[in-house]
Order: C-alpha cells, then sequence, then structure tokens
C-alpha cells in the first residue's frame, strides 16, 4: 500500500479487557511512531521504534501500555486492562528514518472506545 | 504535555478569504511542522520549516518562523471550502534519535461557501 494502515479502524471495548492495535508503516520505513489524541490531552507522543534499537517508550502513560515491532515493519500497541481513560484515537506514524528533518508520515488511526 | 498553544481555537471565514493561525511554544526546537487534520482522523503533513528559517512557502501555504519570540504563523491564501480541517503545529526538540513531535491544541478552521 501507498501508506500508513491502522486496524481496526474502530474498536469498543469494555472496561478491564486487553486491546491489540495494529500499524502497518510505509515499506521501507525505518522508523516507526504511536500517538494518541484524545480530548483533555490533545495529541501526545507514546513510543517509537527505529530499526532494531530498543524502542523509547518515554511517552507510555502506563505498565499497562506496550508494544512491538516485528520483523522491522508491522507493530502493534497493546492495552492491558483498559480504563476508561485510555478512550482516544491511536495514530501511527512512520518515517525514512529517525531524524529532525524527516517527515512523519500518519495513518488514518484506531479510535478506541472504552465503555 | 502540550508544548504548543495555538490560537484561534476556532476560525470561520467565507471562501476566497485568507485565513491565519498562529502558534507559540516553549522551548528551543530543531524544526516547526504543520499538520491537516480532517475529521479527527489521520494527520497530512503540511510543510517544514527549520529553526534556521524564517519564511516558507508551499502552495497557497505561507509559514512563517520567529525563534526569538518562539512563535510560528501558518497563511493560507485564497481558502477553499475544501481546507475546512483542524490545523497542528508540532515541534521537535530532541537533541538526537527519535523526533518526537509534541503538538499544539489546534486550530478549527471552517470555510463557508
Amino acid at each position: 500500500g501507498a501508506g500508513v494502515s491502522q486496524s481496526p479502524s474502530n474498536k469498543v471495548t469494555e472496561k478491564g479487557k486487553d486491546v491489540e492495535l495494529r500499524c502497518d508503516p510505509i515499506s521501507g520505513h525505518t522508523a516507526l511512531y504511536w500517538y494518541r489524541q484524545s480530548l483533555g490531552q490533545g495529541l501526545e507522543f507514546l513510543i517509537y521504534f527505529q530499526g532494531n534499537s530498543a524502542p523509547d517508550k518515554s511517552g507510555l502513560p502506563s505498565d499497562r501500555f506496550s508494544a512491538e515491532r516485528t520483523g522491522g515493519s508491522v507493530s502493534t500497541l497493546t492495552i492491558q486492562r483498559t480504563q476508561q481513560e485510555d478512550s482516544a484515537v491511536y495514530l501511527c506514524a512512520s518515517s525514512l528514518v529517525a531524524g529532525p528533518y524527516n517527515e512523519q508520515f500518519f495513518g488514518p488511526g484506531t479510535r478506541l472506545t472504552v465503555l | 504535555s502540550q508544548q504548543g498553544e495555538e490560537d484561534p481555537q476556532a476560525l470561520s471565514i467565507q471562501e476566497g478569504e485568507n485565513a491565519t493561525m498562529n502558534c507559540s511554544y516553549k522551548t528551543s526546537i530543531n524544526n516547526l511542522q504543520w499538520y491537516r487534520q480532517n475529521s479527527g482522523r489521520g494527520l497530512v503533513h503540511l510543510i517544514l520549516i527549520r529553526s534556521n528559517e524564517r519564511e516558507k512557502h508551499s502552495g497557497r501555504l505561507r509559514v512563517t518562523l520567529d525563534t526569538s519570540k518562539k512563535s510560528s504563523s501558518l497563511l493560507i491564501t485564497a481558502s477553499r471550502a475544501a481546507d475546512t480541517a483542524s490545523y497542528f503545529c508540532a515541534t521537535d526538540a530532541t537533541r538526537q534519535g527519535a523526533q518526537k513531535l509534541v503538538f499544539g491544541q489546534g486550530t478549527r478552521l471552517t470555510i463557508n461557501p
């Protein structure tokens, strides 16, 4: 595909359940980012992967959040024991390489609703 | 935490008019970027301006950067109905490695036909 894709586009879950969100970056992009957009907090950085390096997890809000990137391509963001405050749009982005002047291309996002 | 403050929060103008949105930030930056978002979903990159640049143009877009005032503006000239969207500024202040963007709260722009 030409752009970043994310699935599912919408996810409704019950409080306490685990959810997995998927991101397929643009082919050949080595850097992958997860952001979260919620009403109260705006757009926040969550985690970043670059090649085979250890991810930068500095933006993850709690230890219920984790992410992995298999084979340097697809990434999965997992939220365990979801809470209502986790409701947000989760956006994934990729860039050719990491660095200050590389454009990040965003996917359409996954809208997560925790009931 | 949000670094950027944008104003206005909402802007409504007539088609054909120019739209100006402003962004202020707090720390020194490598670059500042503007994004557009339609219907609360994916972000579209519009333009990137480096910290050593003062002005940049792309089509109907003009971006200025004043690092002494820690502020930027986005001007959309000859607006069209299709420009209706939310516009975000994002700053990159990372020293090395990941370009962790810090976004403002956004300006909701409505172009009235």
